[in-house]
């Protein structure tokens, strides 16, 4: 197992369209999560996964947002009509149930142009 | 959530103590205390995690008070890779629920 995996590390798109991020998590790792960090700043927290249940998600998550785990095990991050403020790096981590050490991706750094 | 205030940043020397200390102080019984590194362009990386008293493994300590509501992480004798950001975190886990709540870290810097 190599870690967590995040494709693809890099999206540029045009303002208004769609896109649509992956992450392959630590295998039979029950605990998924998606994170949005800007520079300067520290990973903001988007929502998470327990199995295949998405246990919480953050206000300051808009409609445009939405993110599944079908079968407990890879997810899904779309952004629908990308705004420039979308900009970010994404980040994806997991972990077992009941452990504080979760294990990050390299991130996907969306640039919106 | 309990939240956390650490210092903005940092600066040290190589081959000094670097102590970073977390205020916490609405922490909860089942709440545990966890540090995490993170480099730039990398994701965190999880350091080290403690409830109460000491904590100490190959890379850093944990000093967690009686009172529980604050903790401080002790590296020892830094060099320069040690520059980074260092999160504070309070984690509640019980059965399925908790999270990890980032604030904005302290920024470490490390000089020659």
């Amino acid at each position: 197992d190599t870690g967590v995996s995040q494709n693809p590390r890099h999206k540029i798109t045009k303002r208004g369209q769609n896109v649509t991020f992956r992450c392959d998590p630590i295998s039979e790792h029950n605990r998924l999560y998606w994170y949005r960090q800007t520079l300067g700043q520290g990973p903001e927290f988007l929502t998470y996964f327990q199995n295949e249940a998405q246990l919480e998600k953050s206000r300051l998550l808009s409609d445009r947002f939405s993110a599944e785990r079908p079968k407990g095990s890879f997810s899904t991050l779309e952004i629908q009509r990308t705004e420039q403020g979308d900009s970010a790096m994404y980040l994806c981590a997991s972990s077992p149930t009941g452990s504080t050490e979760a294990f990050f991706g390299q991130g996907t750094r969306l640039t919106v142009v | 959530l309990a939240k956390t205030t650490q210092p903005i940043s940092m600066d040290s020397y190589e081959g000094q103590e670097v102590n970073i200390t977390c205020s916490h102080n609405n922490i909860a019984t089942n709440d545990y205390i966890t540090w995490y590194q993170q480099f730039p362009s990398q994701g965190p990386r999880f350091i080290i995690q403690g409830y109460k008293t000491k904590v100490t493994n190959e890379v850093a300590s944990l000093f967690i008070p009686a009172d529980r509501k604050s903790s401080t992480l002790s590296l020892p004798r830094v060099s320069l890779s040690d520059t980074a950001v260092y999160y504070c975190l309070v984690v509640a886990f019980v059965g399925s629920q908790g999270n990890l709540i980032f604030g904005k870290g302290t920024k470490l810097s490390v000089k020659p």
